[in-house]
């Protein structure tokens, strides 16, 4: 069965600085990596994810990961970031093929704050 | 377009009560999904249907049940209420393989 850590479970930042937020998963199977967003009293949104290819993956707002196979890290980044960014972030895997598609193991979660 | 719709918002339970949360759908997707969230964890399966007939279990689907008689609807009820269930429950969809999940707005539910 696959896993996923989040290493920090909140992460103050102040308004403009860059911000990185931290995953690690466990798989003994190639996975999928996802990486959602979820604003206060809303559902999650997808900011980018990770199939093949290319190991840097660029999604909506400005985000990005790297996805980091021998360390098997899929952390996120913003080189600046806004009040706006301010919300929950998760990481995800899913395994790779078949029904799993949909099927997400869920990290813990990381609350961003911004300050301005 | 509405997306992916769950009713109620909010609802309290007492112990040992049934209830049912409501997800409809208007995207024709074949997959869909409930999940739950704890405080300070992250979205766990509970159950899941890849078209209209057929359901699987997730990770935790112990005091749940579901059913998919159309592609729109997805289901999930609560037979006998207790205090663990207590959680924000989200209904998602997927359009097909590689492709993003749509959530609703959640349900939140205490039993109490």
């Amino acid at each position: 069965a696959q896993s996923v850590t989040q290493l920090d479970s909140q992460v103050p930042v102040f308004e403009e600085a860059p911000v990185e937020l931290r995953c690690n998963y466990s798989s003994s199977v190639s996975v999928y990596l996802f990486w959602y967003v979820q604003y206060p009293n809303q559902g999650l949104q997808l900011l980018l994810k990770y199939l093949s290819g290319s190991t840097l993956v660029k999604g909506i707002n400005g985000f990005e990961a790297e996805f980091n196979k021998s360390q098997t890290s899929f952390h996120l980044r913003k080189p600046s970031v806004h009040i706006s960014d301010t919300a929950e972030y998760f990481c995800a895997v899913s395994l790779d093929g078949g029904t799993s598609y949909g099927k997400l193991t869920f990290g813990q979660g990381t609350i961003l704050t911004v300050h301005p | 377009n509405a997306g992916v719709t769950q009713t109620p918002k909010f609802r309290i339970l007492k112990i040992g009560q049934s209830m049912t949360l409501q997800c409809t759908q208007d995207m024709n997707h074949n997959y869909m999904y409930w999940y739950r969230q704890d405080p300070g964890m992250g979205l766990k399966l509970i159950y899941y249907s890849v078209g209209a007939g057929i359901t699987d279990k997730g990770e935790v689907p112990n005091g749940y049940n579901v059913s998919r008689s159309t592609t729109e609807d997805f289901p999930l009820r609560l037979e006998l209420a207790a205090p663990s269930q207590t959680s924000v429950y989200f209904c998602a969809t997927l359009q097909g393989p590689n492709e993003k999940l749509f959530f609703g707005s959640g349900t939140q539910l205490s039993v109490l």
